[in-house]
């Protein structure tokens, strides 16, 4: 296993669905991040976690709830998502401040 | 004002010719560039990093930083169809006490047959 892996690679729930996206880097980082991206739009920085940590909480609704158990494993828990979270969910890992390594992403579908 | 600034494009040039990529930042005391690759649909690839001013070269791609300009490029020789894609300039900075990777909205970068 190399690099950033994400699971799954794609997932269609519901709007009263709960659903977790994982993943897991194996580049001995300390940081990791997730990040969403709509069709067509740039990169949005959800949350970052340096050293296990949360850092960074970009006024992320509260559906999205992230948890870092350790510094390989990042999980984003989804509950009651609305259509217009429909998007690309990346995770990143880095040491902190250096280059970030991006997992495959996750295709999530809301109906 | 954006912390990192690209023209969304897209960038157009025929193949073979060289294409020329921009990105400005604003905070000063950035120590560490990255440029980065997105094909539609897929996950940003790094293709290149650099710390100091001048030029770094890998291949086909060389980065170049000003930093007193607050200025840092990619140049794509020889420029592939496969080279196609939107190109992700990134800056390290502090935040809050932690360094901080910021990424620009990205340039989307064409290349004629």
């Amino acid at each position: 296993e190399t690099g950033v892996t994400q699971t799954p690679r794609h997932l269609v729930m519901g709007m009263t669905n709960k659903k977790s996206l994982k993943c897991e880097q194996h580049l001995g980082h300390n940081a990791m991040y997730w990040y969403k991206q709509s069709a067509k739009k740039p990169l949005e920085l959800m949350f970052v976690y340096n050293f296990k940590e949360q850092t960074e909480n970009n006024s992320v609704p509260s559906r999205f709830s992230p948890e870092c158990p350790n510094s390989s494993h990042l999980f984003l828990h989804l509950h009651t998502l609305q259509p217009e979270d429909s998007a690309l969910y990346l995770c990143a890992s880095s040491q902190v401040g250096n280059e970030q390594f991006f997992g495959p992403g996750t295709r999530l579908t809301v109906l | 004002q954006k912390e990192v600034e690209q023209n969304s494009g897209p960038l157009s040039v025929p193949e073979g010719a060289i294409a020329s990529l921009n990105c400005t930042y604003s905070d000063r005391v950035s120590q560490s560039f990255f440029w980065y690759r997105q094909y539609s649909g897929k996950s940003p690839e790094l293709i290149m990093s650099i710390y100091s001013n001048g030029d770094k070269e890998d291949g086909r791609f060389t980065a170049q930083l000003n930093k007193a300009s607050q200025y840092v490029s990619l140049l794509i020789r020889d420029s592939q169809p496969s080279d196609s894609a939107t190109y992700l300039c990134a800056v390290n900075g502090d935040s809050g006490g932690y360094q901080k990777v910021t990424f620009g909205t990205g340039t989307k970068l064409q290349v004629i047959p």
